[in-house]
């Protein structure tokens, strides 16, 4: 079974500029969180959808959204993009959230200059 | 809010040795999951282990085990028979669910750099 796919693998904008990842998970699972990689803060959740519905939701601006489709593929965007959101951006994903195991794409590695 | 704390930033072992990383947390719930993920220089986050809360018996995967102690809110991953390729960022991680279903995110300690030296 394939694993979680996330494109691009790499991404240079600029500040005030906007950005979309895409995450595809891993087939039969229907829950996808995303989380933010920085040296200075670690990992971050950002949200998780389940059933193309937001479940939950982290403490980040409203910049950062998403969307789930039918197909259980993901976006994620971030619109007005700053130097600090520079960082590794990973997708998981789970058959059932809140107890089945998440399984990480690859990640995002976004840079903003 | 959850917290997971890792005391040991970085580690050094010989290979073939035995590792033991540590991971606190601190939560008020009574029904979670525990995680050990390990992230290589590739950057991809890999799954080591899971621990159920409502479990007493320490999970178990071929040469990594963890000492799951729920009282003292410790998670403890030992690695036997260290190999290079275990050098790695090693994460501890917390999940509660949510009540309605959904959940509440993983959330990481800062991470344990592991290195195996030949």
């Amino acid at each position: 079974k394939a694993g979680v796919t996330q494109t691009p693998r790499y991404l240079i904008k600029t500040r005030g500029q906007q950005v979309t990842l895409s995450c595809s998970p891993i087939s039969g699972h229907r829950s996808v969180s995303w989380y933010q990689q920085t040296p200075g803060q670690g990992l971050q959740f950002l949200f998780e959808y389940f059933s193309e519905t937001q479940r939950n939701k982290g403490n980040f601006p409203g910049r950062f959204s998403g969307r789930q489709f039918s197909n259980s593929r993901s976006e994620m965007n971030v619109s007005t993009l700053e130097l600090g959101d520079s960082a590794l951006y990973l997708c998981a994903s789970s058959q059932t959230p809140g107890t089945d195991t998440q399984y990480f794409g690859p990640g995002t590695r976004l840079t903003v200059l | 809010a959850q917290t997971v704390t890792q005391s040991q930033p970085e580690m050094s072992v010989q290979e073939a040795e035995t590792v033991t990383l540590s991971c606190t947390y601190d939560t008020s719930e009574s029904n979670y999951y525990l995680f050990w993920y390990k992230q290589p220089p590739s950057r991809q986050m890999i799954l080591v282990i899971r621990q159920e809360a409502y479990k007493q018996q320490n999970a178990t995967e071929n040469r990594f085990s963890v000492n799951f102690q729920k009282a003292a809110k410790s998670f403890s991953l030992k690695i036997s028979d260290s190999q290079l390729g275990d050098t790695a960022m090693y994460f501890c991680a917390f999940m509660k669910p949510l009540p309605g279903g959904g959940a509440d995110g993983l959330t990481f300690g800062k991470g344990t750099h592991l290195i195996i030296q030949p």
